[in-house]
């Protein structure tokens, strides 16, 4: 079984400045994505990257990167520039290939993140 | 562009009472995903469904069920329900099934559920 561990419970950074929120999973899959989940304090889950694993080529989108390293299975989430509106909690999550058996989207425990005026 | 679309977006009800929430996947998605989030936790997943077919189960109480209509919406009844019940319900989709698979998995707002 798949697993996500994120072991940062809670983070707090400056505005603007940069942080780095970590992620490590568990699997004997070799095909399978992984991405970062936003949840504000209206609890909407928001996409924030998406990175497929037979990718090399680390995601980013904007002021958001990730740090996969498919051997170690470790895929980190770096925030530059960070801003108020980036105050959420994060969820690292897995997901094997689609139509495989067990596809579903597994979540860490997730990262409260404040960013401080 | 539509996203998904869930309903209600809160429902207040008694124990022992019985609750279905609605789920309209984006249009052409074909895989409906439904999750439990409680108060300060990660959500736990309960129940999918591939082409109006179930097609995989996790910690969903028997007094749970759901099912995916032909037109691709999603249901969620739950009876009896207890004071454990309250939580977000979210549900996903994914696949455009007039297209490949891209790996995007969309959310819907969710629906707040308080058992009083």
């Amino acid at each position: 079984a798949q697993t996500v561990t994120q072991s940062q419970p809670e983070m707090s950074v400056q505005e603007a400045e940069t942080v780095t929120l970590s992620c490590t999973y568990d699997t004997s899959e070799n095909n399978y994505y992984l991405f970062w989940y936003k949840q504000p304090p209206s609890r909407q889950m928001i996409l924030v990257i998406r990175q497929e694993a037979y990718k090399q080529q680390n995601a980013t989108e904007n002021r958001f990167s990730v740090n996969f390293q498919k051997a170690a299975k470790s895929f980190s989430l770096k925030i530059s520039d960070s801003q108020l509106g980036d105050t959420a909690m994060y969820f690292c999550a897995f997901m094997k290939q689609w139509r495989t058996r067990d596809d579903k989207i597994i979540f860490g425990k997730g990262t409260r993140l404040h960013i401080l005026p | 562009a539509a996203g998904v679309i869930q309903s209600p977006r809160h429902l207040i009800k008694e124990k022992r009472e019985t609750a279905t929430l609605k789920c309209y996947p984006i249009p052409r998605h074909d895989t409906v995903y439904w999750y439990q989030q409680g108060p300060g936790q990660d959500p736990q997943f309960l129940i999918s469904f591939y082409e109006k077919m179930q097609s995989d189960k996790g910690s969903i109480p028997d007094r749970f069920s759901a099912q995916q209509f032909s037109d691709y919406h999603s249901e969620l009844n739950m009876s009896s329900l207890e004071l454990g019940d309250s939580a977000l319900y979210f549900c996903a989709s994914t696949h455009d099934r007039e297209g490949a698979y891209t790996g995007e998995l969309f959310f819907g707002e969710g629906s707040r559920l308080t058992v009083l």
